[in-house]
């Protein structure tokens, strides 16, 4: 079974401009979560979409968006990027809605660097 | 509010010791807590899950609700357990766990031949 796939693995932009990062479930996974992992703050929940909708947020600014389509894949967005925006992002996923019951399987990341 | 601590950045033991790493939680409902390790070079992963009550690889870790502990153990380490850790916790209200995981900030474990 392949596992999750994210793209690109790496990222670099400008701070103002937005970026579109990709994530690709395990097959008959239906649950996408992503988190931020920067080395001051450590990993940190961003969203979990199932079933195309989003179920669960973390405490992100509004530019930080997501969707996830029909097939289960995921996206996220952040716009006018800053700084700080720097980090790996992990997307994970799991078969049903993420619980102690539903293991969740990580993809390899992307890492954004903002200049 | 969810918090998970794990008070030691960086533990070193040497090959055939015990080996402790800590992890203590805050949650107000029922928690449901995991260790994932991530290997040089590899995905972060589950190692274990305390609703399975399992040892993985040699590792166990218990559930101490009375002092919001789940402390990740092994008798003996070997050079490969070495890795970064992480404690994290799911949330649990009405019986529905959620999927928000809140991470500790890891613990790198050394195992010194």
């Amino acid at each position: 079974k392949a596992g999750v796939t994210q793209t690109p693995r790496y990222l670099i932009k400008t701070r103002g401009q937005q970026v579109t990062l990709s994530c690709s479930p395990i097959s008959g996974h239906r649950s996408v979560s992503w988190y931020q992992q920067t080395p001051g703050q450590g990993l940190q929940f961003l969203f979990e979409y199932f079933s195309e909708t989003q179920r669960n947020k973390g405490n992100f600014p509004g530019r930080f968006s997501g969707r996830q389509f029909s097939n289960s894949r995921s996206e996220m967005n952040v716009s006018t990027l800053e700084l700080g925006d720097s980090a790996l992002y992990l997307c994970a996923s799991s078969f049903g809605l993420a619980a102690s019951y539903n293991e969740q399987f990580f993809g390899p990341g992307t890492r954004l660097t903002v200049l | 509010a969810q918090r998970v601590t794990q008070p030691e950045k960086l533990l070193s033991v040497f090959k055939g010791a015990p080996v402790e790493l800590k992890c203590n939680y805050s949650y107000s409902g029922s928690p449901e807590l995991f260790w994932y390790v991530q290997y040089s070079r590899q995905r972060l992963q589950l190692l274990l899950r305390h609703i399975s009550r399992e040892s993985i690889k040699g590792f166990t870790a218990d559930l101490n609700k009375g002092e919001t502990s789940f402390h990740l153990k092994k008798p003996f380490a070997q050079e490969e357990d070495s890795a970064m850790y992480y404690c994290a916790l799911s949330g649990n209200a009405g019986g529905t766990s959620y999927g928000k995981l809140t991470f500790g900030q890891g613990t790198i474990l050394t195992v010194h031949p």
